[in-house]
């Protein structure tokens, strides 16, 4: 079985620009999270996708922006760009909360650096 | 709010020893609590995953606890490799808000 899938591996930006970063989760996961993971700052939470719709945020500012599609397959959105974006950002997915979706699994990563 | 703390940030350890790393957690309302390993620039891998109701569970050299009422988890790796040298990472779970909670992390070095 397929684990989680992302792509890029890595991507290079300016600053200013805009990112999109792709995952595709375990076949059958309905969840799809987002996290990011900046130098010295540890892994932090960004976005949860559940069924096509955002079910929760971390504290992060409108321009981290994603979807889900039918599929459950997902789209990071960075817009603006700035420095401190550059980071390694995660995907996992699990099954639907409360229908043993407390495990989730994870993807190799993006490597986003903003120049 | 859920804090979650890992000490020590570093340990380096010769290889065959055992060892422990620790994780505590401020709210012990927690649905589970995982251990990863993450390997320089690489993604993380599920280790070892203790629901609320259980108090330790094992995978061949890793054995973790977990004491919700100290707000406490250990993860022991016995006989240490060279191999074994990665980030290890603690994250809670609360269940509703869909997120885990992240330790910064302890990073082991084993020298052969």
């Amino acid at each position: 079985e397929a684990g989680v899938t992302q792509s890029p591996t890595h991507l290079i930006k300016t600053r200013g620009q805009q990112a999109t970063l792709r995952c595709s989760p375990i076949s059958g996961h309905t969840s799809v999270y987002w996290y990011q993971q900046a130098l010295g700052l540890g892994l932090q939470f960004l976005l949860w996708y559940d069924e096509g719709e955002e079910r929760n945020r971390g504290n992060f500012p409108p321009r981290f922006s994603g979807r889900q599609f039918p599929n459950y397959s997902s789209e990071l959105n960075v817009n603006a760009l700035e420095l401190e974006d550059s980071a390694l950002y995660l995907c996992a997915s699990s099954l639907l909360v409360g229908e043993g979706g407390e495990t989730q699994y994870f993807g190799p990563g993006t490597r986003l650096l903003v120049l | 709010k859920q804090e979650v703390t890992q000490i020590p940030a570093a340990l380096s350890v010769p290889e065959g020893e055992n060892l422990v790393l620790n994780c505590s957690f401020t709210d012990s309302a927690i649905y589970n609590l995982q251990w990863f390993r993450q390997d320089p620039g690489k993604g993380l891998t599920s280790l070892l995953l203790i629901q609320s109701s259980q108090r330790e569970q094992t995978s061949g050299r890793l054995n973790a606890s977990l004491d919700k009422s100290s707000g406490r988890s250990t993860l022991y790796i016995a006989a240490s490799q060279p191999g074994d040298s990665a980030t290890y990472l603690c994250a809670a779970y609360g269940g509703s808000q869909g997120n885990l909670i992240f330790g910064k992390g302890t990073k082991l070095s084993v020298k052969p």
